[in-house]
């Protein structure tokens, strides 16, 4: 089955710029997803299709995905954004639908 | 306001049943697809089945395939996930989401439901 793989965690200081990988075999032809999970709450979507951002959502949370690496950049990190956040595909194997293992945004 | 409200969660024996069911509010429920998506206390999240808007096509992920049944009624805009032959790796807050399109066959979820939590212990 497809494999999306995250790094665990990402550091970043206030105001600076935060980038979360997710790769995968060629997910540059794939449209990849990413959810934003604070403790205790539901995910909730903050980017879509690569680089679209749902109503209500900061500009300042952008994506893009090339080649074998998408990526979800926070620019301009508040101590708000500190969460898990996951990436997502659908994929043609047997499980259609595939996270990433999340990665843990510290805000220092 | 687009809401999710998941409820049937407990504690239930390894090689029990349980039935989980969604009700869903504030858009046309018959419009979309949905799923169900899990995680383990302190794990990720694992999408586990996904059914189109009219119940035609369902979807399993293979750790559940042949145990689990997911069911939707549009007439009660409710989603539902028959459990049974429960193990203890099934323990998970268990969340509905709205997919984007009527289909099952692609997309993100949006919006996500609270959860409702599943314990499997003897």
């Amino acid at each position: 089955s497809y494999v999306l793989t995250q790094p665990p965690s990402v550091s970043v200081a206030p105001g600076q710029t935060a980038r979360i990988t997710c790769g995968g075999n060629n997910i540059g032809s794939k449209s990849v997803h990413w959810y934003q999970q604070k403790p205790g709450q539901a995910p909730v979507l903050v980017v879509y299709d690569d680089s679209d951002r749902p109503s209500g959502i900061p500009e300042r949370f952008s994506g893009s995905n090339s080649g074998n690496t998408a990526t979800l950049t926070i620019s301009r990190v508040e101590a708000g954004d500190e969460a898990d956040y996951y990436c997502q595909v659908w994929d043609s194997s047997s499980d259609p639908v595939v996270f990433g293992g999340g990665t843990k945004l510290t805000v220092l | 306001e687009v809401q999710l409200v998941e409820s049937g969660g407990g504690v239930v024996r390894p090689g029990g049943s349980l039935r989980l069911s969604c009700a869903a509010s504030g858009f046309t429920f018959d419009d979309y697809g949905m799923s169900w998506v899990r995680q383990a206390p302190g794990k990720g999240l694992e999408w586990v089945s996904g059914i189109n808007w009219n119940g035609g096509s369902t979807g399993y992920a293979d750790s559940v395939k042949g145990r689990f049944t997911i069911s939707r009624d549009n007439a009660k805009n409710s989603l539902y996930l028959q459990m049974n032959s429960l193990r203890a790796e099934d323990t998970a807050l268990y969340h509905c989401a709205r997919e984007p399109y009527g289909g099952n066959s692609g997309g993100w979820f949006d919006p996500w439901g609270q959860g409702t939590l599943v314990t499997v212990s003897s």
